[in-house]
């Protein structure tokens, strides 16, 4: 069975510093993908970055960047240069080559920032 | 271009009574994904169609049914209501069903409520 895994509840991070978000999963696919969504109280999940897993170099958007590492199972999230526009709950989600529709979450990570 | 619309954005319903939830993807996106988001469960996938075929399909009873129409807009009907079934619809649409290139995009989700 596929599981993912966010061991933090709640982070808390000052403006303009950096927090980092751990992620581990469960899977025997060779074929799979990583993404981490937020979802402010607006409620929209939205994408924030995605990760194919056949890819060794880590994904990077702007100030956001993935620490991918497969033999472990662990995708971890740094946000840099925290804003308070950042603060959202972050869920870690996978998807498999052969069912690609189907998303599965974490349980979240509720990000506070601090002016 | 405009993103995924779910209707309506709040319902309040009843025991035993049925609802029918709306989504309506982005333009040009033939896959549908609809999620269960409460705070014991999380997020747990429904189920997802393509090209009004159900693709794919998550561990929901019978009451939880859902169709894909030709323009790709979908619904979601649940049968005979629970107070457990009040969470956070929901939708999410992509090209062809969520791989790397083709992320899945949410719309802002159906807040049900059960009395």
């Amino acid at each position: 069975a596929q599981t993912v895994t966010q061991s933090q509840p709640e982070m808390s991070v000052q403006e303009a510093e950096t927090v980092t978000l751990s992620c581990t999963y469960d899977t025997s696919e060779s074929d799979y993908y990583l993404f981490w969504y937020k979802q402010p109280p607006s409620r929209q999940m939205i994408l924030v970055i995605r990760q194919e897993a056949y890819k060794q170099q880590n994904a990077t958007e702007n100030r956001f960047s993935v620490n991918f590492q497969k033999a472990a199972k662990s995708f971890s999230l740094k946000i840099s240069d925290s804003q308070l526009g950042d603060a959202a709950m972050y869920f870690c989600a996978y998807n498999r080559g052969s069912t690609l529709g189907r998303l599965y979450f974490g349980r979240g990570t509720q990000l506070t920032v601090w002016p | 271009k405009a993103g995924v619309t779910q209707t309506p954005r709040y319902l309040i319903k009843t025991r035993g009574q049925q609802v029918t939830l709306s989504c309506s993807p982005i333009s040009g996106h033939r896959s549908v994904s609809w999620y269960q988001q409460t705070p014991g469960q999380g997020l747990q996938f429904l189920f997802e169609y393509f090209s009004e075929t159900q693709r794919n399909k998550g561990n929901f009873p019978g009451r939880f049914s859902g169709r894909q129409f030709s323009n790709s807009r979908s619904e979601m009907n649940v049968s005979t209501l629970e107070l457990g079934d009040s969470a956070l619809y929901l939708c999410a649409s992509s090209l062809a069903g969520g791989d790397s290139n083709q992320p899945q995009h949410f719309g802002d989700g159906t807040r049900l409520s059960i009395l």
